[in-house]
């Protein structure tokens, strides 16, 4: 069964550090999304990505954030100058329609930064 | 915008009893709840959604119920086994918005 995967698993940077999360979704999905969950809280919605462009994103979703398929395959998300409270972990999820459909989760990357 | 909050943030019951997990919503539009299921490790899954225009879903011990006008809906485990232990999470969308997620609640079944 085709499975969304994301590395790192867990990654530690100091900050002000650049970093980036990798997903590859299904591949005939054609819509992206990055979750986040910061330790014991829920699970928020950063952004969503549909034919090569942002088609929404939340307010957490600032400047320092942006995303990108740099190929066919590849969904990334950066995030420029990282702050303590960015540590948390981070899920790309993909589906093959917009709304009322299951969300295929990626494993999830820990990011903690120190 | 929608706001789903979830309850318990931790449910600890024996093997074979029942496990009832509850989210509420704020948004009436909503019309779309699915439930995920995390094990320790692994990636979020679908195990079973609702639609607005059912009251309950069953799905083998796997149930949900909806209260549209309370704007409440429910995920019951019945003859809970440890397998069953994991994080669940409650979600609501509607149309094409993005789903809302709760808080998530850490269900153990002890042998």
């Amino acid at each position: 069964e085709p499975e969304v995967t994301q590395t790192p698993s867990h990654q530690v940077t100091q900050m002000g550090q650049e970093v980036i999360l990798r997903c590859v979704p299904i591949s005939n999905h054609l819509y992206f999304y990055w979750y986040r969950q910061i330790l014991g809280q829920k699970v928020e919605f950063l952004v969503s990505f549909y034919n090569n462009e942002i088609s929404e994103k939340s307010e957490i979703f600032d400047d320092q954030f942006s995303v990108e398929r740099p190929d066919g395959s590849n969904f990334t998300l950066k995030i420029r100058s990282t702050k303590l409270e960015d540590s948390a972990m981070y899920f790309c999820a993909s589906s093959p329609l917009a709304g009322e459909v299951e969300l295929f989760f990626g494993e999830g990357s820990r990011l903690t930064v120190l | 915008g929608e706001n789903v909050e979830q309850h318990p943030s931790t449910l600890s019951v024996q093997e074979g009893d029942s496990a009832v997990i509850k989210c509420t919503y704020s948004d009436s539009a909503s019309n779309y709840f699915p439930w995920y299921k995390q094990e320790l490790g692994k990636r979020p899954q679908l195990i079973i959604d609702i639609r607005s225009n059912v009251g309950e879903k069953k799905d083998q011990r796997i149930a949900v119920t909806l209260n549209k006008t309370a704007k409440h809906f429910s995920l019951h485990i019945t003859e809970t086994q440890p397998e069953d232990s994991a994080v669940y999470f409650c979600a609501a969308s509607r149309g094409s918005y993005i789903p809302t997620f709760g808080r998530g609640t850490s269900l153990i079944v002890h042998p």
